[in-house]
């Protein structure tokens, strides 16, 4: 199984840039989510990384370093809307080959003006 | 876009009674789960399906049970409803078996049991 480890609260000032790490201990790593979930909604895909680095998808970046466990999503720009719960979540090759992904408990981020 | 639908936002439910929750996807997914979330644990795997009347057990299936009759719906049911079922319940779908797609969920049932 995978101990994924998330810092449980977050503050920022809006237009500011957060950053929300994520650490893991797995022993057959194959791919990281970030999703974003707004109180009361379903949680929404936002990146998935499998090789380490960076990827970017307009004002969120996702970035990825297997040797060291650990994931970030990094926020530009903020938003009001950007307030929500950041969840991520770990795929295991040793969950019965399911390859189902295993979630942190989330960061809940508070943006204010 | 995938539209995953879940029968009831809000349920409230009495100690000792089955209960049963409902979710329906529409972009032919093979994989759909059951997961509970709650405040300070986050998401935890109930249930999932590979396919239908496939079902495999997740990481807290106890006090539950699933059925997968059609390949768009996913029941959960709460065979005997206690009070520490009381839960947020998000069901969701991905496509492939061993895919790397991401999952998609619904908005939940907030279910209280009494």
């Amino acid at each position: 199984g995978q101990n994924i480890d998330q810092p449980t609260e977050m503050t920022a000032t809006e237009g500011a840039i957060v950053q929300i790490n994520c650490t893991y201990q797995t022993s057959g790593f194959n791919g990281l989510f970030w999703y974003q979930q707004h109180a009361g909604e379903a949680p929404t895909f936002l990146s998935y990384n499998v090789l380490d680095g960076l990827e970017e998808k307009g004002r969120f970046s996702s970035f990825l370093s297997r040797s060291k466990g650990y994931s970030y999503l990094l926020l530009k720009e903020l938003q009001m809307k950007d307030s929500a719960s950041y969840l991520c979540a770990v795929r295991d090759t040793a969950s019965g080959g399911s390859y189902i992904p295993t979630f942190g408990r989330g960061t809940s981020l508070i943006v204010h003006p | 876009d995938v539209k995953v639908t879940q029968s009831s936002r809000y349920l409230v439910k009495r100690t000792g009674e089955k209960v049963f929750l409902e979710c329906v996807q529409d972009m032919d997914h093979e994989n759909m789960f059951w997961y509970r979330q709650d405040p300070g644990l986050g998401l935890r795997l109930i249930y999932f399906s590979y396919d239908v009347k496939m079902k495999e057990k997740g990481d807290i299936p106890e006090g539950y049970s699933v059925s997968r009759e059609k390949k768009e719906r996913f029941s959960l049911i709460l065979e005997s409803a206690s009070t520490n079922q009381t839960s947020m319940y998000l069901c969701g779908s991905r496509e492939g078996v061993n895919s790397n797609q991401p999952q998609h969920f619904g908005d939940g049932t907030r279910l209280s049991i009494l």
